[in-house]
């Protein structure tokens, strides 16, 4: 099946750290999602990307879409505490009708 | 607004009793809905997805299955549950197939 590789894995970080994680594939993407997941809850979305090199901001968070399609990153600036969680991307492949496909995640620690 | 919900919030079970995991939707209709475990704090995998009443799409075999018997409602069962069976379990919902997915506060299931 189609496959998202993200990584990092995990990241260890200083609070005031920035951070940046991405996710890639060898297929072309019409969508790309990244959502946080705090330990113990659901998923929330955090930036939704829908055109090839759109760059979104939310906060601290910057996303963009690669202009290949088969690519997108996630940067967080200042790290704090709270940015500790599981971040994965989720992506809408093109041409098909099924389902986001998601990548493994990448869990954040933030030291104080 | 839309929101999710999921009950219970936590469960433990022994070995070999029954299970039923309830999500509901307020604020849309005729959502479409899935069931996702989550182990170890890491990766998603989708297990049931729904696009209407009745209509159940089971991604992988297992010890498991899923009903929708209204519309905004997905219940997650299984007849006997196994040490496996363990994990965090999610219910998400969009609009249609290819669109953001949304996701409840999870239910965590402990199987002993």
């Amino acid at each position: 099946g189609q496959q998202l590789n993200q990584s990092p894995q995990s990241m260890f970080i200083q609070e005031g750290e920035d951070v940046s994680m991405n996710c890639t594939s060898s297929s072309i993407f019409n969508t790309w999602l990244w959502y946080k997941q705090d330990p113990g809850e659901g998923p929330v979305l955090l930036i939704a990307l829908y055109k090839a090199g759109e760059l979104t901001s939310n906060g601290r968070l910057t996303a963009q879409f690669g202009i290949t399609r088969k690519d997108s990153f996630l940067n967080i600036s200042a790290s704090i505490p709270s940015d500790v969680g599981i971040y994965f991307c989720a992506g809408q492949l093109r041409g098909s009708q099924g389902n986001l496909i998601f990548g493994k995640g990448t869990k954040l620690s933030v030291k104080p | 607004s839309q929101t999710i919900h999921q009950w219970p919030a936590t469960l433990v079970q022994p070995v070999g009793s029954p299970l039923s995991l309830e999500c509901t939707v307020e604020g849309t209709s005729n959502p479409n809905l899935y069931w996702y475990r989550q182990a170890a704090g890491r990766g998603l995998q989708l297990l049931f997805y729904s696009v209407g009443i009745g209509q159940i799409s089971s991604e992988v075999p297992q010890n498991l299955s899923a009903s929708r018997p209204q519309d905004r409602q997905f219940i997650l069962s299984s007849k006997k549950l196994l040490l496996s069976d363990s994990g965090f379990y999610l219910c998400a919902w969009s609009r249609g197939m290819t669109d953001t997915q949304y996701f409840g506060p999870g239910t965590r299931l402990t199987v002993l």
